[in-house]
């Protein structure tokens, strides 16, 4: 069974670039599997953050962007602030109807 | 966007279920609607969608044969009906509404509502 992988945690300085990947356990991620990412923090509902790739969601800031990178879907957060301290979630399309979440990305931004 | 979850509770190992979701904000039957759960701090599990205007319905492996996801169009609602409920379904079920009428993922999110299932 394919497993969706990400890094379990990372940190960023404030006003710093980050990168965060979301790949398969076997094969490569292609735009066919539509990556989507969501940040969430504790006690919240999950925010959607990009979608299809590369789309920002309704009144996300240009800080958030995402691509594919190589063998991954990739989200890059550009001048890091302190809010964006969170747990991101990527979900890819399987095929099917079927989706499969990532198991989180643990932000912390010091 | 509004999406309000409710009838979520405690129930026994075995037991059963039903979420309902009420949505508002949005032409509803425009849009496939997702169930996303989430357990004690563990990360989030894609449930089940159902597109918007033909009903089709999709489930993860871990519900299938167990969960129904339906609509009414005509109320502006989505449920998710959870037999034999096990003690691993324990979560927080977040109702989330899709980008478009098939095949998209979640736009907008409910606020969840907490099911135990526990004797």
């Amino acid at each position: 069974q394919t497993v969706v992988t990400q890094e379990p945690s990372f940190s960023v300085s404030p006003g710093g670039t980050v990168t965060l990947t979301c790949g398969l356990t076997s094969g490569s991620v292609s735009t066919s599997y539509y990556p989507s990412w969501y940040q969430q923090t504790p006690g919240q509902a999950p925010r959607t953050l990009i979608y299809s790739i590369n789309s920002r969601s309704s009144g996300v800031p240009d800080r958030f962007s995402g691509s594919i990178l190589g063998n991954k879907a990739a989200l890059t957060i550009t001048g890091a602030q302190a809010d964006d301290e969170s747990d991101y979630y990527c979900v890819l399309y399987m095929g099917g109807g079927i989706w499969v979440f990532g198991g989180g990305t643990k932000l912390t931004v010091l | 966007v509004q999406l309000v979850e409710s009838g979520g509770g405690l129930v026994q190992p075995g037991g059963s279920l039903r979420l309902s979701c009420a949505a508002s904000g949005f032409t509803f039957n425009m849009h496939a609607m997702s169930w996303v759960r989430q357990a004690p701090d563990k990360g989030l599990e894609w449930v089940s969608a159902i597109t918007g205007s033909t009903g089709s319905t999709y489930y993860a492996d871990s519900v299938k044969g167990r969960f129904t996801i339906s609509r009414d169009n005509s109320k502006n609602t989505v449920y998710l009906q959870m037999n034999r409920l096990r003690a691993e379904d324990t979560a927080v079920y977040y109702c989330a509404k899709n980008y478009f009428e098939s095949g998209s993922s979640v736009e907008y999110w409910g606020q969840g509502t907490l099911v135990t299932v526990s004797s």
